[in-house]
């Protein structure tokens, strides 16, 4: 299997639930990042991770709580969710080093629903 | 703050039509301007990377151009499997910040 890899296709939780979302690249890349993209918005960068160190969080709601336990692998666990927080949720790794300017490399993404 | 946006929302077009999209940005210090199509239920797909004012890159029935304040995607003769949706997004500062995207372009190409 090749590229970036995102499971689950699609999720429905309720907002006691806890889940993970999980990512996998094939690519041999150094970064990868957390993207939530809801309607009518602009995508918008959650976490990043540069050879599996965090580097960037956005501000980000401690109900979202990201791992990356080695540089393949990127991990988005999830409590106590809003149902605001439905969205299609995104995976993408680049190259370099995050901040390299390297283009980005997107999985098909997770569409959350928050009941 | 960084920012980027992109016009029109919507375009639809008849098969052959040739038309632009437009995306201006106010970055301090831009160091690469990214062009991304994205098809319903994927993620977007690279398309360009335009780093300083007057480039240029053609790919197949697309073209980008870039100047100090905005880049356009001109799409020429184009036909139903260009119809997506257009990202522009762009990269500023000097940190680990990862992109800046605007809303998008919904293009459709009717047969």
């Amino acid at each position: 299997e090749t590229g970036v890899t995102q499971t689950p296709r699609h999720l429905v939780m309720g907002m006691t639930n806890k889940k993970s979302l999980k990512c996998e690249q094939h690519l041999g890349h150094n970064a990868m990042y957390w993207y939530k993209q809801s309607a009518k918005k602009p995508l918008e960068l959650m976490f990043v991770y540069s050879l599996e160190e965090r580097v960037e969080n956005n501000s980000v709601p401690s109900r979202f709580s990201p791992e990356c336990p080695n540089s393949s692998h990127l991990f988005l666990h999830l409590h106590t969710l809003q149902p605001e927080d439905s969205a299609l949720y995104l995976c993408a790794s680049s190259q370099g080093a995050a901040g390299t300017n390297e283009k980005l490399f997107f999985g098909s993404g997770t569409q959350l629903s928050v009941l | 703050e960084d920012q980027v946006t992109q016009s029109p929302e919507a375009l639809r077009l008849q098969e052959g039509e040739s038309s632009s999209l437009n995306c201006s940005y106010t970055v301090s210090g831009l160091r690469g301007l990214f062009w991304y199509r994205q098809d319903p239920g994927k993620g977007p797909e690279f398309l360009f990377t335009l780093y300083s004012a007057g480039e240029e890159k053609e790919k197949e029935r697309l073209k980008a151009t870039l100047t100090k304040k905005e880049s356009f995607l001109h799409i020429t003769a184009p036909k139903p499997e260009d119809s997506a949706t257009y990202l522009c997004a762009v990269q500023a500062g000097g940190g680990a910040d990862g992109l800046t995207f605007g809303k998008g372009t919904h293009l459709i190409i009717q047969p």
